[in-house]
């Protein structure tokens, strides 16, 4: 079974620049997720979509962050303008259709991008 | 709000050694459990989990024990080896919802 793909796998920016990342879920998979990963943290939640409509975005920084997923299946995650403490690993994962009252415990995580902002 | 507070690393062990990686949290409610590894260069992987107080979660050698009473999911693994030195991050999940919360990781090396 193919995994959680992402690109590119590194990308080094200026501040102000702008960035986008990409990922390809688990075939078949309805629940996709994009984590901020700062060094020395553990993932965050940025945003998580159903399908193509997002469940939750409230750690979102929606002044410079934006991701959408057409189609339902790939998504793509934008930061526009970059600023230095958004330098972090961007980490994809997917999951089978999450469900009101049902636990998915199972989330697939891609290689993630890492991206430094100078 | 819902938290996971792991021991600070690295924790550097010889191969063979008795692991211990603490793992507390805070939530409402019963949140379901996780340990996820990261091994260098890919991505993270479950590595057990438990869905209730008392469950013992285990895999690869690893177990851990969901521990309501001290709110814990310490992860042991008798004997480790070279091949476990990786970062591995605690994780909740609270029933009803399908976020999972991380801990901040803990780094381990292990050497000949």
């Amino acid at each position: 079974e193919a995994g959680v793909a992402q690109s590119p796998r590194y990308k080094i920016i200026e501040k102000r620049q702008s960035v986008a990342f990409w990922c390809n879920p688990i075939s078949g998979h309805a629940t996709l997720y994009w984590y901020q990963q700062i060094l020395g943290q553990g993932p965050k939640l940025l945003i998580q979509f159903q399908n193509n409509g997002v469940v939750d975005d409230s750690q979102l920084p929606k002044d410079r962050f934006s991701a959408e997923r057409l189609k339902g299946v790939d998504s793509t995650l934008k930061i526009q303008p970059a600023k230095l403490e958004d330098s972090a690993v961007y980490l994809c994962a997917s999951s089978t259709l999450y469900r009101e009252g049902q636990m998915r415990e199972k989330l697939f995580f891609g290689s993630g991008t890492q991206l430094s902002v100078l | 709000g819902d938290s996971v507070t792991q021991m600070e690393g690295p924790v550097t062990l010889s191969e063979e050694a008795f692991l211990t990686i603490n793992c507390t949290y805070t939530a409402t409610g019963y949140p379901s459990l996780f340990w996820y590894v990261q091994y260098p260069g890919e991505g993270l992987q479950l590595l057990l989990k438990a869905t209730k107080a008392d469950d013992k979660g285990s895999n690869k050698g690893f177990e851990a024990t969901y521990r309501k009473e001290t709110t814990s999911f310490h992860l042991e693994k008798g004997s480790v080896q070279v091949s476990d030195s990786a970062v591995y991050f605690c994780a909740l999940l609270r029933g009803g919802y399908n976020k999972l919360i991380f801990g901040a990781g803990t780094r381990l090396a292990v050497h000949p």
